[in-house]
């Protein structure tokens, strides 16, 4: 059975501050993606990334990077100089290359200005 | 704007009642995925269609049933409805079964 957890359940920080958002997942399988989604108060899921098992390169994306462990099953999250838009919850989710994404619970991120 | 519509987007009912929500996919995309997200919750997994077909089920009972049409967009029926079905119902596309989603705004059903 697949598995994510997200720890941390809100996180508050001032503008331009960074924030790392942590994801620790769970899988028997071999080949498996995982991705971030933002959601804000219009209920919207955003894509924001997704990875597959056998790419474990950082990505980063303008304020936006991850870190992707294998050998610790973690699929971490950074905002560099955050703001208030960022104000959101954060998803982390596992497949196995299916439409079933399995969610973890989501991080309220509070951006103050 | 992701292009998947859902309506309506707020809906109340009784237990016992029976509901159905809707979905417009994005498009081009042949596959549709509903998902149930509790308050406070991620999302669950429901159902996929493809092409018109059930293609994998999470862990609901059968009083959950969907449909997709030949434009590939879908609905989602709830029968029998209780309490603890109270939640956001969010409908996801995508261009194919392993590509990525886009969700919708989703329907908040509340169940009294």
């Amino acid at each position: 059975a697949q598995k994510v957890t997200q720890a941390q359940t809100e996180i508050s920080v001032v503008e331009k501050e960074d924030v790392t958002l942590d994801c620790v997942y769970e899988t028997r399988d071999t080949t498996y993606y995982l991705f971030w989604y933002k959601q804000p108060p219009s209920g919207e899921l955003v894509f924001l990334i997704r990875r597959n098992s056998f790419d474990e390169q950082n990505e980063i994306s303008g304020r936006y990077s991850w870190n992707f462990q294998k050998s610790t099953s973690s699929f971490n999250f950074t905002i560099t100089a955050s703001q208030v838009v960022d104000s959101a919850v954060y998803f982390c989710a596992l497949s196995d290359g299916g439409s079933k994404l399995t969610f973890g619970k989501g991080i309220t991120l509070s951006v103050r200005p | 704007e992701t292009g998947v519509t859902q309506s309506p987007t707020h809906l109340i009912k009784t237990r016992g009642q029976q509901v159905t929500l809707r979905c417009s996919s994005q498009s081009g995309h042949n596959t549709v995925s509903w998902y149930q997200q509790a308050l406070g919750q991620g999302p669950q997994f429901i159902f996929q269609y493809y092409r018109e077909e059930e293609n994998g089920r999470g862990n609901f009972p059968p009083r959950f049933s969907g449909l997709q049409f030949p434009n590939y967009s879908s609905e989602l029926n709830v029968n029998a409805l209780e309490l603890d079905d109270s939640a956001l119902y969010l409908c996801a596309s995508s261009l194919a079964q392993n590509e990525k989603l886009f969700f919708g705004s989703g329907t908040q059903l509340s169940v009294l």
